[in-house]
């Protein structure tokens, strides 16, 4: 099956610095999201984002589907960014079935 | 966006009950799928939620240890039985019209004892 791995496992970020999380896939994606898991369990959207670029407020997305990865990038971060950002992906002639990724865990001192 | 409410949001249960999760939408949709996420993994599907059929489900999960029932368009039930402390997890539900994003209801965190 399809593979989705993330990078890097575990960050630990100071207030008000950048990030760069990636997301790789091992296959042809219809449809790609990013969520962020606050520690009550919760799943937030944060993108679709099956190819191009997406901006939201202090955070960005960006997929190129073609050399099947996919980068989320957070600006200024804050301590409620704290959490895991977990990628999650849909095959192409798959069927309906979103496959997660491995996740990274981000935790923001202040 | 689909609005979802799960219930309970948490329980804690002795080994050997059984415990039936709640997902009610506010909207008609077209599929409806129940997820499982381990103590620091990432998330499983357990199995497709098929309207007023079986469900579909992935490789490692089993009817008699997860029934899920779809009534309708916009609820549906998963039954964790025979809990024993493996069981631990939160249990989400998750919508999705065909080509569209999946939202997810808030989880149901479940610790067997």
């Amino acid at each position: 099956g399809i593979q989705v791995e993330q990078s890097p496992p575990d960050l630990i970020l100071q207030e008000g610095a950048n990030s760069t999380l990636r997301c790789n896939f091992s296959d042809s994606v219809n449809n790609l999201q990013w969520f962020h898991q606050n520690p009550w369990g919760q799943l937030i959207n944060l993108f679709y984002i099956p190819s191009g670029t997406k901006q939201n407020g202090r955070l960005s997305a960006t997929t190129v589907a073609t050399e099947r990865y996919s980068l989320l990038y957070i600006s200024s971060s804050q301590t409620t960014d704290s959490g895991v950002y977990f990628c999650a992906v849909l095959l192409t002639g798959g069927g309906n079935k979103l496959t997660f990724g491995t996740g990274t865990q981000l935790k923001v001192e202040l | 966006s689909a609005v979802i409410s799960q219930k309970p949001s948490r329980d804690i249960c002795q080994r050997g009950t059984s415990l039936t999760i709640q997902c009610q939408v506010d909207s008609q949709v077209t599929m409806m799928f129940w997820y499982r996420q381990q103590p620091g993994q990432s998330l499983t599907l357990i199995a497709t939620a098929n309207q007023g059929s079986e469900a579909t489900y992935e490789s490692g999960f089993v009817i008699d240890k997860f029934p899920i029932s779809r009534p309708n368009l916009t609820f549906s039930t998963l039954t964790v039985s025979n809990m024993s402390p493996e069981d631990s997890s939160i249990y989400l539900c998750s919508v999705r019209t065909l080509n569209t994003e999946a939202f997810f209801g808030q989880g149901t965190r479940l610790t067997v004892v």
